[in-house]
């Protein structure tokens, strides 16, 4: 079974400041990929980033990067330079993979976490 | 385009009225996934299939049902067991294939509400 907890139900941030958003992971899983997703109000919603348990380097996507600590079983969102448009919920998931990287069975999400930008 | 088309984008429903949600992808996606979320909470699983004609219940799969006939195409119907169905509906596909991120698309969602 896996299971995903974000901790902070809501997170402030300044404008042009960097923010961490929490994620840690629990899975009997070997192999497992980690996602973080925005979802804005209007609902949909928008891949940021995706780390491999395997991946030895912590992925980066623009301003966002994902602090993967496989030991603690964590891989915290790290968005860097905020921006007003950055204001939405964050889902972090994550799915079981075979040792190829083929996703396959359960994605399981967290509760998500509210980041406000403050101008 | 390709994309994930979840119809209708609002659906009202009445006590003791069965409803089906329609998702279709045109991504090739092996795999979907339908998806609940409650305001101001997460999304939980309902069910998910990784190929034509077989899908498996997620963690909330009481008072739903799902058909997997094409690889394109994943309805659910609410049905009139489900005690609670007000919620937010999401549809995702996800490519199964190793060697590319297998990052899930999501439809743009469907509102029911129980009237």
């Amino acid at each position: 079974a896996q299971k995903i907890t974000q901790t902070q139900p809501g997170m402030f941030v300044q404008e042009k400041e960097a923010v961490t958003l929490d994620c840690t992971y629990d899975t009997s899983d070997q192999s497992y990929g980690l996602f973080w997703y925005k979802q804005p109000s209007s609902g949909e919603m928008i891949f940021l980033i995706y780390q491999g348990s395997y991946d030895e380097q912590n992925a980066t996507e623009g301003r966002y990067s994902l602090n993967f600590q496989k030991a603690r079983k964590s891989a915290n969102l790290v968005i860097s330079a905020s921006q007003l448009g950055d204001s939405a919920m964050y889902f972090c998931a994550m799915s079981p993979e075979d040792a190829g990287g083929t996703s396959y069975g359960k994605l399981t999400f967290g509760q998500g976490t509210i980041l406000t930008v403050h101008p | 385009d390709g994309g994930i088309t979840q119809s209708p984008k609002y659906l009202f429903r009445k006590e003791g009225q069965n409803v089906t949600l329609s998702c279709e992808q045109n991504l090739n996606h092996d795999a979907m996934y339908w998806y609940r979320q409650d305001p101001g909470q997460g999304l939980r699983l309902i069910y998910y299939s990784q190929i034509v004609n077989d899908f498996q219940k997620g963690d909330i799969a009481e008072g739903y049902s799902v058909s997997r006939e094409k690889k394109e195409s994943f309805p659910l119907t609410v049905t009139s067991a489900q005690k609670n169905p007000t919620a937010f509906y999401l549809c995702a596909s996800s490519i199964k294939t190793g060697g590319v991120i297998p990052e899930a698309f999501f439809g743009q969602g469907t509102r029911l509400t129980v009237v």
